[in-house]
């Protein structure tokens, strides 16, 4: 079946423009995950959505970042008035149980953000 | 708190060993090991849970010590196809709620 994607997979901004990336897990999955990778640098969680629950948003970097998901599939994280400093790679990933830590996380191809 | 991993880089020779660590200050529920090559998402490798398991993909193996907490990844007769960098990645249950969180990563190459 169809993996996890996201778009656009490169996106270049102006400073201080928003920006939407998208992610659509794969079907079926419950938890969805988005971290930041910055160049040559290890993986930054962002925040997750289990099911219905609330999301944990406790690795959004600022209020300029937020993160949605619509009917338990695709996700939207937004990123506001872009600085310099978010210019990453921003990784999606699923996973199909409703208990977290049991099971792999499939990543997506990831979007890579330069913010001029 | 980020889990710590050593080596941060190791250079290995075609059927040479190594050993990449991953240590925690925090309980670990349970440990997954992912392998990212240079502009690719990272890719699963396997995943052990609290007690002691110890996985098996291919030549490369992992332990998971709750005691120490702290977890191992074993790669025998490394393969060209290894390089990379590994990433551990550690659950941990807090005050109900399950926290996932990536180490800092293991940079490995194989050379012919």
């Amino acid at each position: 079946g169809a993996g996890v994607s996201q778009s656009p997979s490169n996106k270049v901004t102006e400073k201080g423009k928003d920006v939407e990336l998208r992610c659509d897990p794969i079907s079926g999955h419950t938890a969805l995950y988005w971290y930041r990778q910055s160049l040559g640098q290890g993986l930054e969680f962002l925040i997750y959505f289990q099911g219905n629950s609330a999301p944990d948003k406790s690795g959004l970097p600022s209020d300029r970042f937020s993160a949605e998901r619509t009917g338990g599939s695709v996700s939207t994280l937004t990123i506001q008035r872009t600085q310099q400093e978010d210019s990453a790679v921003y990784l999606c990933a699923s996973s199909p149980r409703t208990s977290g830590g049991r099971d792999t996380q499939y990543f997506g191809p990831g979007t890579r953000l330069t913010v001029l | 708190q980020q889990p710590v991993q050593s080596p941060q880089a190791v250079i290995l020779r075609e059927g040479e060993d190594a050993v990449i660590n991953c240590s925690s200050s925090k309980a670990l529920y349970s440990v997954h090991w992912y392998r990212q090559k240079h502009g690719e998402a990272p890719v699963f490798l396997m995943i052990l849970l609290k007690g002691g398991e110890q996985k098996g993909h291919e030549k490369i193996s992992a332990s998971f010590n709750e005691k120490k907490q702290q977890s191992s990844l074993y790669l025998t007769a490394s393969q060209l196809s290894y390089s990379g960098t590994y990433f551990c990645g550690l659950g941990r249950l807090t005050s109900g709620t399950y926290k996932y969180i990536f180490g800092t990563g293991t940079r490995l190459k194989v050379l012919a």
